[in-house]
């Protein structure tokens, strides 16, 4: 049972990214799922959310209209495709699946991809 | 917006003695309250959820009490390994976006 990140890395401002996660061991598409980001030395910061079946998508404010997630429940992944970047979007990316039934608790996480966004 | 506050932000305790850190929502989550471990370089790993059930594998040094707005994570004789940040979550709401700002446990 694992989620695996990928994509980050170091971009200019303005540019763009997609990261991406791994799913396996479980049933991918049982799930909702979530991307949180960490800032160099700061705490966890929630960036998006999505149910299951795309159905319902929330944004955190600090990357509303830059950042889009989706999912392919097909394929067993999660993606954040991540435009117009900042500086302050400069984190540790892990994406978390979500716990089952009416306790939404994160009880798997990635290891986390880096993205750096700098001049 | 529910805001979590955590406190102290850094607690220094020797290893064998107990730790309390603190989780106070802005208004009740009731009893939907997360605790996460995150060591150096490792992605978080839960702790607790219900505010008082441990997850798989955790240790029973490890526990969770409170409700409403005030919640507690106790960890009893600290071994050198719980030496990490720790922070709560509310999942009272969807999506559970809050987070408090960490507890830095330190020797």
């Amino acid at each position: 049972v694992q989620l695996v990140e990928s994509g980050g890395g170091s971009v200019q401002p303005g540019r763009s990214l997609r990261l991406s996660c791994a799913a396996s061991g479980f049933i991918f598409d049982d799930y909702a799922m979530h991307w949180v980001r960490q800032a160099p030395g700061k705490g966890l910061e929630w960036v998006s959310s999505i149910t299951w079946n795309s159905g319902t998508i929330a944004y955190a404010d600090s990357v509303k209209g830059r950042f889009t997630v989706s999912r392919d429940n097909a394929k067993n992944a999660l993606y954040l495709q991540m435009n117009s970047l900042r500086a302050e979007d400069t984190a540790f990316y892990f994406c978390a699946k979500e716990s089952t039934g009416i306790s939404w608790y994160f009880d798997l996480w990635g290891r986390g991809t880096r993205v750096t966004v700098s001049s | 917006e529910i805001v979590m506050t955590q406190s102290p932000a850094t607690l220094s305790v020797s290893p064998g003695e107990r730790a309390t850190l603190s989780c106070r929502a802005s208004q009740s989550v009731g009893s939907k309250l997360a605790w996460y471990q995150q060591k150096p370089g490792q992605a978080p790993r839960l702790l607790i959820y219900d505010t008082s059930t441990r997850a798989t594998g955790v240790p029973a040094r490890f526990s969770g009490s409170g409700s409403g707005t005030e919640f507690t994570l106790t960890i009893d004789s600290l071994q050198s390994e719980d030496f990490a940040l720790y922070y709560c979550q509310h999942y009272n709401t969807w999506p559970p976006r809050a987070f408090g700002q960490g507890t830095n446990l330190e020797i």
